[in-house]
């Protein structure tokens, strides 16, 4: 079956660099999303991966292994505003996303 | 993508429509359960016009997908287990970044 597992809480001081991870189990491999979600707000997307390697995009990188299954999303230069939930999905038999639980990150001064 | 209502408390039976509409020309549109601790759950999608398919949890609802833009989710006898936030989101094809409502919080009590 399908199954994303990714770390349920991470703290991080603001100015810094913070990596959340991501593993998942598929049956077939469609690539991998990764979205934003303040509390109390609609989820937004940030990234899709499916080649492996490393895709930057600002502030914000992406990196996809898909024979480890995992893939890491990179936050340089944090600031106040990055406090939120960070949403790893992939698609699965039918091209219907499947989720994690979410990442909530906590940005200290 | 705009959802109605925002809030709404219900009455265990007591049946009630959430409305979605887009207004990107979208193919696909789709509704998800978010419940703490477990992350974005499908319970239907819809590929086109009068195309409707169940996602993972289905059990409970309905819904209808007469015109391109609108995809309304039908609670005909709500119980206190379908208290949740539920969103709306649609994308161009099931492959690309899907864009969510803000939201709609029901509580069946």
């Amino acid at each position: 079956g399908q199954n994303i597992d990714q770390p349920t809480e991470m703290t991080a001081t603001e100015g810094a660099i913070v990596q959340i991870n991501c593993t998942y189990q598929t049956s077939g491999f469609n690539g991998l999303f990764w979205y934003q979600q303040h509390a109390g707000e609609a989820p937004t997307f940030l990234s899709y991966n499916v080649l492996d390697g490393l895709e930057e995009k600002g502030r914000f990188s992406s990196f996809l292994s898909r024979s480890k299954g995992y893939s890491y999303l990179l936050l340089k230069e944090l600031q106040m505003k990055d406090s939120a939930s960070y949403l790893c999905a992939v698609p699965d038999s039918n091209y219907q996303l499947i989720w994690g639980a979410g990442t909530k990150l906590i940005i200290k001064p | 993508v705009t959802q109605t209502p925002k809030f709404r408390v219900l009455k265990t039976g007591q049946s009630m429509t959430l409305l979605c509409a887009q207004d990107m020309n979208h193919e696909y549109m789709y509704w998800y359960r978010q419940d703490p601790g477990l992350g974005l759950r499908q319970i239907y999608y819809s590929m086109n016009v009068e195309v409707t398919d169940k996602g993972d949890v289905p059990e409970g609802y309905k819904v209808s997908r007469k015109e391109k833009r609108n995809f309304p989710l039908i609670l005909e006898s709500p119980s206190p287990n379908q208290t949740s936030l539920y969103f709306c989101a649609s994308s161009p094809t099931e492959m690309q970044p899907q864009h969510f409502g803000d939201g709609t919080r029901l509580s069946i009590l």
